[in-house]
């Protein structure tokens, strides 16, 4: 079965650039979170979708970051202009849905370095 | 405010000795509650969750997790301790949203650190 797929792995750019995150969720998974981990810290939940709307943006800096669950599969998180604070592990997990979730798969994560 | 408290930043163990990883949560129903490891190089993956029933819960790589309403805790525990256990753990509780969905909200982790 193949897992949670996010693309960049590594991506570093300068404060005030843009950026952009994607995620392939595992098919069939209706429920797709974007976390945000920075370093020694816990994963913060930004964003959840069920199926391509969102039930959750409470911690989403929403004059920055925007993401879309277009068709209620991939995911593409973005983050315009970035500041030096974003620099962290952006993870995309999904779940099938139910709840509560039984269990979220994660993806490698994308690591953002802003400089 | 729903939140999990992991109070030991960072642990260190012996090979071989036994392991316990503190977490409290603060919520006021019934907590759906989760470990997940974090291993090097490798995406979080899940241990084991209690939901109901049985307190004491079994998961994978011979890890157990204790649910104790009265002391609001649920500790992961490890009788034996392998080198390969080395790893960052995270609590997890998930909670109600609105709309009826369940978030899931993160402790900030405890850096087990596995000595020979």
């Amino acid at each position: 079965e193949a897992g949670v797929a996010q693309s960049p792995r590594y991506k570093i750019i300068e404060k005030r650039q843009s950026v952009a995150f994607w995620c392939n969720p595992i098919s069939g998974h209706a429920t797709l979170y974007w976390y945000q981990q920075i370093l020694g810290q816990g994963p913060k939940l930004l964003i959840q979708f069920q199926n391509n709307g969102v039930v959750d943006d409470s911690q989403l800096p929403k004059d920055r970051f925007s993401a879309e669950r277009l068709k209620g599969v991939d995911s593409t998180l973005k983050i315009q202009p970035a500041k030096l604070e974003d620099s962290a592990v952006y993870l995309c997990a999904s779940s099938l849905g139910r709840n509560p979730p039984e269990k979220l798969f994660f993806g490698s994560g994308t690591q953002l370095s802003v400089l | 405010a729903q939140s999990v408290t992991q109070p030991d930043i960072h642990i260190t163990v012996s090979e071989g000795a036994s392991l316990e990883l503190r977490c409290n949560y603060s919520y006021g129903a019934t907590p759906y509650l989760f470990w997940y490891v974090q291993s090097p190089g490798q995406g979080l993956q899940l241990l084991l969750k209690y939901f109901s029933g049985d307190t004491l819960v079994q998961g994978i790589k011979g890890f157990e997790a204790e649910f104790k309403r009265s002391q609001s805790s649920f500790n992961l525990r490890k009788p034996s301790v392998h080198w390969s256990d080395a790893a960052e753990y995270f609590c997890a509780v998930a909670h109600f949203i609105s709309g009826g969905y369940q978030k899931v909200t993160f402790g900030t982790g405890t850096k087990l650190q596995v000595i020979p």
